[in-house]
């Protein structure tokens, strides 16, 4: 099993709609969560963290946590064409130092 | 303010072949990553730099080897290149308090 898994998608929604993208991930002990935006030829670029559970919100992109259930979800609210791009989902597992271990990432494309 | 900088930016090699990829990072950070990614597998760590002067192996690093030059550069080198090589590969940097990782621009290596 992977520590980090994401649905690799790809995952439509139309412009103006709610993007959904969910992460889960093994390690009990694990402390902090990022998502990355990756557009097609480009490093990724961080766009959330969030280290507590709950809902941590920034502009369009709502980060939520839930630590029993080991999963880490991304809404992204009125999609713009815009936000196609590849989401990864990265969590630092217990005892890794600086390590963040990746999932391979969900393809997202906001149709016009 | 450059951030994460990475020579070259594309290269090809033929089988055996050696090179060094070069990164640099202008924001004091401390730890430094080599990444590879390739399509459907994410993000996978080589190896990385807790700080200047260690080197530790991540998830992939056969075949690679690093050089933490100062605080400021951290080398890949490939020995003897092999078309399971081929990828693109990624420099990241992260310091202080948080663990954000900020990425370089990226390398596109193919191995023929």
């Amino acid at each position: 099993q992977k520590e980090v898994e994401q649905n690799s998608g790809p995952l439509s929604v139309p412009e103006g709609a709610i993007a959904s993208l969910n992460c889960t991930y093994s390690d009990r002990g694990s402390q902090s969560f990022f998502w990355y935006r990756q557009y097609s030829g480009k490093s990724p670029e961080l766009i959330m963290f969030i280290y507590s559970n709950g809902d941590k919100e920034d502009g369009r992109f709502t980060a939520q946590l839930n630590k029993a259930s080991q999963y880490v979800s991304l809404l992204i609210r009125d999609s713009q064409p815009s936000d196609s791009a590849t989401y990864l989902c990265a969590v630092k597992t217990a005892g890794s130092a600086r390590q963040l271990t990746f999932g391979s990432g969900t393809q997202l494309t906001v149709l016009p | 303010n450059a951030g994460v900088t990475q020579t070259p930016k594309f290269q090809v090699l033929k089988t055996g072949q050696s090179m060094t990829l070069q990164c640099a990072q202008d924001m004091n950070h401390n730890s430094m990553y080599w990444y590879r990614q390739d399509p459907g597998m994410g993000l996978r760590l080589i190896y990385y730099s807790a700080s200047e002067g260690t080197t530790d192996k991540g998830e992939v690093p056969n075949g690679y080897n690093v050089s933490r030059l100062n605080k400021r550069e951290f080398s890949l080198r490939l020995e003897s290149a092999a078309p399971s090589q081929t990828s693109v590969y990624f420099c990241a940097s992260v310091g202080g308090g948080l663990y954000e990782q900020f990425f370089g621009p990226g390398t596109r290596l193919t191995v023929l």
